[in-house]
């Protein structure tokens, strides 16, 4: 099955820098790779996603790219703010399969 | 627009006791739901999966179940919680040809 795995499993950036978190996937098949945020106490929410078909996706401060050839996709944030601080998760799968995640990167930002 | 409804959002019980969650999604028919659990500090790890009415699917074996009664109600339950049940549990909801998946804000259960 699918594996997908995550780093840093923490991050401290200063504001205004950029912060990078890595992850890597081992099932050729997976097609759909999206990024979500947790903020403390609460569910995570969907904050952007890729599918095979494109290379870079962006919004905002927010960008995602993928490497099919070497299965790893990776989620920037330009620009951090304070309230970017929280745990970012990847995940991957096969069309509407089940989602496979990541263990989870906690961001911390640094006034 | 589509929602997701969990409760309770907190719940402390002794060992031994039965527990309940439930969690409704509104504005969807036919939904792929999902509980999640979340230890501290720790990823998401998939309970149970459902694709329809009286469908569910558990990957990992334990005194937790699952059931749907309802095309959009997804329910957790246990008859004795043990210590190692606490966590936080996640209800979540995808439609079946995108793979988007939405969470519910979810249920922090303490177990003493």
């Amino acid at each position: 099955g699918e594996n997908v795995e995550q780093h840093p499993s923490t991050l401290s950036v200063q504001e205004g820098d950029s912060a990078v978190i890595k992850c890597t996937y081992s099932d050729s098949a997976s097609n759909y790779f999206p990024w979500y945020k947790q903020e403390l106490g609460k569910g995570p929410q969907l904050i952007i996603d890729i599918r095979s078909n494109v290379g870079e996706k962006k919004d905002q401060r927010i960008a995602v790219t993928l490497n099919k050839t070497a299965k790893h996709f990776s989620l920037h944030i330009t620009e951090t703010q304070p309230e970017d601080s929280a745990v970012y998760f990847c995940a991957a799968s096969k069309g509407a399969q089940k989602l496979v995640f990541g263990q989870g990167t906690r961001l911390t930002i640094n006034p | 627009s589509q929602t997701i409804h969990q409760w309770p959002a907190t719940l402390v019980q002794p060992v031994g006791s039965p527990l309940s969650l439930e969690c409704t999604v509104e504005g969807t028919s036919n939904p792929n739901l999902y509980w999640y659990r979340q230890a501290a500090g720790r990823g998401l790890q998939l309970l149970f999966y459902s694709v329809g009415i009286g469908q569910i699917s558990s990957e990992v074996p334990q005194n937790l179940s699952a059931s749907r009664p309802q095309d959009r109600q997804f329910i957790l339950s246990s008859k004795k919680l043990l210590l190692s049940d606490s966590g936080f549990y996640l209800c979540a909801w995808t439609t079946a040809n995108t793979g988007e998946l939405f969470f519910g804000e979810g249920s922090r259960l303490t177990v003493l």
